[in-house]
């Protein structure tokens, strides 16, 4: 089955900056999802994607799916403390699949 | 809506013993759950998809007799570690949908196991 690769793996930004995190696939998913983790914490479902060349907003975080629906893309702008965890992408293991395929996650840290 | 329980939150058990997680879907009828194993600074791992009424579908790897998985009702999934050794130490989350192929996940605050 498919693999979802996520870069980068760590980041460290300063507060008030924008950062981006990339996820890419080997074959086209039928849709993407984001979720973040807080530390300690699990899993918490940010949102999907299906379109193709879809854009979604969320206040301060713009998510993206690619034209070919092979990679997507989690902007977020004026980094707050609040913004501190590890964001995983997720696409389906095949097609036709609803089993979800983890990226390996990029963790984000701030300075105040 | 859309709340996954998990039970217990945190378990400290002696190596060769057996421990059972509970996973629940609170407000929803969850049709498949997902059971997926953590560790520290890692991705999610999945180990096995289990659906009401029917035997848990286990991921490469993953020991069905080691790990037994119980989804009893549309509500309840249960994950027993058998013979728990220190290795299977881990962060252990369960998640819910209802069922297609875009559903969303919901995931369970998870289950800390600490094996001595």
């Amino acid at each position: 089955g498919q693999q979802v690769m996520q870069i980068p793996q760590y980041q460290h930004v300063q507060e008030g900056e924008d950062f981006t995190t990339y996820c890419n696939s080997s074959t086209t998913l039928s849709n993407i999802q984001w979720y973040k983790q807080r530390p300690g914490g699990h899993p918490v479902f940010l949102i999907q994607l299906v379109k193709s060349g879809e854009v979604k907003k969320q206040k301060r975080l713009t998510f993206q799916f690619g034209e070919a629906k092979k990679n997507s893309s989690l902007h977020i702008t004026a980094t707050q403390t609040t913004d501190v965890g590890t964001y995983f992408c997720a696409g389906p293991l095949t097609s036709n699949d609803y089993k979800l395929s983890f990226g390996a996650g990029t963790t984000v840290t701030v300075r105040a | 809506g859309a709340v996954v329980s998990q039970h217990p939150s945190r378990v400290i058990c002696k190596s060769g013993t057996s421990v059972k997680i509970e996973c629940r879907s609170l407000d929803f009828q969850a049709t498949t759950m997902f059971w997926y194993r953590q560790f520290p600074k890692q991705s999610l791992m999945l180990m096995a998809t289990s659906n009401e009424g029917s035997k848990a579908t286990y991921e490469q790897g993953v020991e069905k007799d080691k790990f037994l998985i119980n989804h009893a009702s549309l509500t309840l999934s249960t994950l027993t570690v058998t013979s728990a050794h220190p290795e299977d130490s881990s962060f252990y989350i369960c998640s819910a949908n209802g069922g297609g192929a875009l559903e969303t996940q919901y995931f369970g605050p998870g289950t800390r196991l600490l094996v001595l």
